[in-house]
């Protein structure tokens, strides 16, 4: 069983609504990371989060914000997004971010976004 | 030339064989390296992590390193249907614990 949890499992969204996607880690892990995959390809990385601070965006659209409260929480914000943004949003956990250490990343379950 | 490069398959194993998946890198940098699987629909599962040279093994699984030749292949002995998945080969570089994936292999394991 994963310790990644991430809800809601599946969203549909028009393009002009506002919602947001909720991750949580129960392993005590410092990094937390978003990342994106559309069908038949691998998972793009969007965010890193590192004690609980923005260390990496990957260029990622404003209509992406994420947030984390905490050390166990990560939201990602929803606003005005296209239907090219339809794709499998994944969580992802690590012990932390240091170059040299094995740091393996765990996902979650994921939340499918189909926009309308 | 991408960063990180499988092939994307299928491969096609029979049931008990051994099933060899293969992965090259370009950061001669490129310090950890990892092996997800991923079922239709799922998210992807860490299956073994590698940061050294050689061979490192885990139940039917062997993930083997070799930073010169800047190549990293898993096998899976006693191959089962349940096998049957995406395979990810992802490396990690540098600060930010930031990972690129390969595109991955589909496997086929028939019984």
């Amino acid at each position: 069983d994963t310790e990644v949890t991430q809800t809601p499992k599946h969203l549909v969204m028009g393009m002009t609504n506002k919602k947001s996607l909720k991750c949580e880690q129960h392993m005590g892990h410092r990094a937390m990371y978003w990342y994106k995959q559309k069908a038949k390809k691998p998972p793009e990385l969007m965010f890193v989060y590192s004690y609980e601070k923005l260390s990496i965006n990957e260029s990622v659209p404003s209509r992406f914000s994420p947030e984390c409260p905490n050390s166990s929480l990560l939201n990602l914000h929803l606003h005005a997004l296209q239907p090219e943004d339809s794709a499998l949003y994944l969580c992802a956990s690590s012990q932390g971010v240091l170059a040299g250490g094995t740091n393996e990343q765990y996902f979650g379950p994921g939340t499918r976004l189909t926009v309308t | 030339q991408k960063e990180v490069e499988q092939n994307s398959g299928p491969l096609s194993v029979p049931e008990g064989a051994i099933a060899s998946l293969n992965c090259t890198y370009s950061d001669r940098g490129s310090q950890s390296f990892f092996w997800y699987r991923q079922y239709s629909g799922k998210s992807p599962e860490l299956i073994m992590s590698i940061y050294s040279n050689g061979d490192k093994e885990d139940g039917r699984f062997t993930a083997q390193l070799n930073k010169a030749s800047q190549y990293v292949s898993l096998l899976i002995r006693d191959s089962q249907p349940s096998d049957s998945a995406t395979y990810l080969c992802a490396v990690k570089r540098g600060y930010g614990n930031k990972l690129v994936f390969g595109a991955g292999t589909i496997l086929r394991v028939k019984s």
